[in-house]
């Protein structure tokens, strides 16, 4: 089946720093989309993209859908304690409906 | 406000009994999905369905089935519990417009003994 590689699949930075994590896949997606887990809870979607070098910002984040329309990446600007947890990368295929995610990106940040 | 919704929240069963997990969503999506989440395996796809009637198989299907009688519900039955089907089981739901744009309920952990 198809897989999404993520990486890294760690991180622990200081507070402040920025944050970069990105998703690469063998096939092409129609659409990606980044979500967000805190523990004990479902992930929840922090950006969708829909076209091939869009770029789209949701406050701190912003993330890119990848020319060749096999990557995406998520920026996080300036962390802060609440950012903590996992974040998943997911793609759409062509003609479904369905996504396929990545392993996911465990951030921890240091005070 | 629209929500999704999964009970129970905390499952603990024995292996062979039959086990049914709800998930209700009051979007009025067409589209609903079932994944577990394991360590070292991120979320996997069980089953998924497009609408009333409507179920497909997805990467992780043995062991599991659903049924589709209306838009708000897919319940996801175990029919004769594992201990490998021990996980947290997420529901999600998509609609028609913003397709791929899913959302998830907040879990349910089994533990199968």
């Amino acid at each position: 089946g198809q897989q999404l590689n993520q990486s890294p699949q760690s991180m622990f930075i200081q507070e402040g720093e920025d944050v970069s994590m990105n998703c690469t896949s063998s096939s092409i997606f129609n659409t990606w989309l980044w979500y967000k887990q805190d523990p004990g809870e479902g992930p929840v979607l922090l950006i969708a993209l829909y076209k091939a070098g869009e770029l789209t910002s949701n406050g701190r984040l912003t993330a890119q859908f990848g020319i060749t329309r096999k990557d995406s990446f998520l920026n996080i600007s300036a962390s802060i304690p609440s950012d903590v947890g996992i974040y998943f990368c997911a793609g759409r295929p062509q003609g479904a409906q369905k996504l396929v995610f990545g392993q996911g990106t465990r951030l921890t940040i240091n005070p | 406000d629209a929500e999704i919704t999964q009970s129970p929240r905390h499952k603990i069963t024995e292996t062979g009994r039959q086990v049914t997990l709800a998930c209700h969503q009051t979007w009025n999506h067409n589209n609903m999905f079932w994944y577990r989440q394991d360590l070292g395996h991120g979320l996997r796809l069980i089953h998924y369905s497009y609408g009333v009637q409507d179920t497909n198989k997805g990467e992780v299907s043995d062991g599991y089935s659903v049924s589709r009688s209306n838009t708000e519900d897919l319940p996801l039955t175990l029919e004769s519990a594992a201990s490998s089907q021990t996980s947290v089981y997420f529901c999600a739901s998509s609609g028609r417009d913003r397709v791929g744009e899913q959302f998830f309920g907040p879990g349910t952990r089994l533990t199968v003994l």
